[in-house]
């Protein structure tokens, strides 16, 4: 079966254009993550989605960013307009909502560095 | 308050011996996963197991175990027979349904296996 699929794999953009990083998670999930890491800040909770209706938004930094789950295969998380700070590795990832046993897949992420 | 807490940000631990990795959780929850997954240099994440809070045993998946005492909130990793593909960062997780099915990270702990 495949996993969680993301792309673009890498992106490089200079600041004030727009991004966007797209996922697919596995079949069958029902709860999407969209997570951030970086060096300083480690890994942080975005937002996650369960049934395509997003959850919980808090971990949005700002207005820039904005995410979207049109259906149970597919979301997208846009940065407009990408800042330097911005830089870093985005994850997706899904699970099934079982709560005890639902562990979380992971996509290989999408490298984002904004010049 | 933090949810997971790791404590050693870097641990090194020689070829061929065994080494905890440490992590203390908070909730409320009667019902919650404990989780570890693994992130070596080549960025994916990579799940190692899994804990219930209602497992009475403790888990363990290959060279992996994890070494849960319940009444002390602590979730520890234990690695044995090291090898030099294990260095890598570890990151200890919670799901818990009190806070929506979303799960907590810690901040990880960088090991470094050494020949």
């Amino acid at each position: 079966d495949a996993g969680v699929i993301q792309s673009p794999r890498h992106e490089v953009t200079e600041m004030g254009q727009e991004v966007t990083l797209r996922c697919k998670p596995i079949s069958g999930h029902d709860y999407l993550f969209w997570y951030r890491q970086t060096m300083m800040r480690g890994l942080e909770l975005l937002i996650y989605f369960n049934n395509n209706v997003p959850i919980d938004d808090s971990g949005m930094p700002e207005d820039r960013f904005s995410a979207k789950m049109p259906n149970a295969s597919f979301s997208t998380l846009k940065i407009q307009p990408s800042e330097p700070r911005d830089s870093a590795v985005y994850f997706c990832a899904s699970s099934f909502s079982r709560p005890l046993t639902g562990e979380l897949f992971f996509g290989e992420g999408s490298r984002l560095t904004v010049l | 308050a933090q949810k997971i807490t790791q404590t050693q940000p870097g641990m090194f631990v020689q070829e061929k011996e065994a080494v905890t990795l440490d992590c203390t959780y908070d909730t409320s929850d009667q019902s919650y996963g404990l989780f570890w997954y693994k992130q070596p240099s080549s960025g994916e994440m990579i799940f190692l197991i899994y804990q219930g809070s209602y497992d009475e045993q403790n888990a363990t998946e290959g060279r992996y175990s994890l070494n849960f005492q319940k009444a002390r909130k602590s979730a520890n990793l234990v690695i044995s027979a090291s090898q030099l593909g294990d260095s890598a960062m570890y990151f200890c997780a919670m799901r818990d349904r009190n806070t929506g099915n979303q799960f907590y990270f810690g901040t990880g702990t960088s090991l470094t296996v050494i020949p």
